[in-house]
């Protein structure tokens, strides 16, 4: 069965430091897709970024870049010049199968505090 | 373009009544997932739709049940309510099955007395 861990509970950064958040999976599939959401205390996930497992190259979007290490079975995700609006929780999730199937497999979460 | 519409966003009932919960997508997603939130087992799926068709389902008991409409929003209905079933539920839209990124609404939360 597919699963997603996430090690830490909370992390703490200050304003324009960059962080990671970590993330390693395990899955049986060959093919099958990495995604991060963000939600704040509001409630909604965000969609942040998305790392197909035949993808060669780290996925970025804009602060946003997975740290994809297939062998290790890990897809960190890095904020660079964190903000105080990323304060929230991060999940990192996993796609069964990249195509065909919509159902994520979703970690437990990190909660992001960043600190002025 | 409008985001992912979840209808109520806070509902309170009580054990044994039952409840329904809407979620229109995003204008032309016709993929759409839900989810169950809560503190004690995290994020866990529930259902998938696509062209009015159950594709996928997790493992929760009869009670839970939906449906997709021809214009592609779903329902989520929950029978013979308990305790356990206060959560956050969420529904996330794509425009395929195949495609990269899922849209959430805002979530319906559920308080069960």
């Amino acid at each position: 069965a597919q699963k997603i861990t996430q090690t830490q509970p909370g992390m703490f950064v200050q304003e324009k430091e960059a962080v990671t958040l970590d993330c390693t999976y395990d899955t049986s599939d060959q093919s099958y897709g990495l995604f991060w959401y963000k939600q704040p205390s509001s409630g909604e996930m965000i969609f942040l970024i998305y790392q197909g497992s035949y993808d060669e190259q780290n996925a970025t979007e804009g602060r946003y870049s997975l740290n994809f290490q297939k062998a290790r079975k890990s897809a960190n995700l890095v904020i660079s010049a964190s903000q105080l609006g990323d304060s929230a929780m991060y999940f990192c999730a996993m796609r069964e199968r990249d195509t065909g199937f919509q159902k994520l497999v979703f970690g437990t979460g990190t909660r992001l505090l960043v600190s002025p | 373009k409008a985001g992912v519409t979840q209808t109520p966003r806070y509902l309170i009932k009580t054990r044994g009544q039952q409840v329904t919960l809407s979620c229109s997508p995003i204008s032309g997603h016709r993929s759409v997932s839900w989810y169950q939130q809560t503190p004690g087992q995290g994020l866990q799926f529930l259902f998938e739709y696509f062209s009015e068709t159950q594709r996928n389902k997790g493992n929760f008991p009869g009670r839970f049940s939906g449906r997709q409409f021809s214009n592609s929003r779903s329902e989520m209905n929950v029978s013979t309510l308990e305790l356990g079933d206060s959560a956050l539920y969420l529904c996330a839209t794509s425009d395929s099955p195949s495609g990269n990124e899922q849209f959430f609404g805002p979530g319906t939360r559920l308080t069960v007395l």
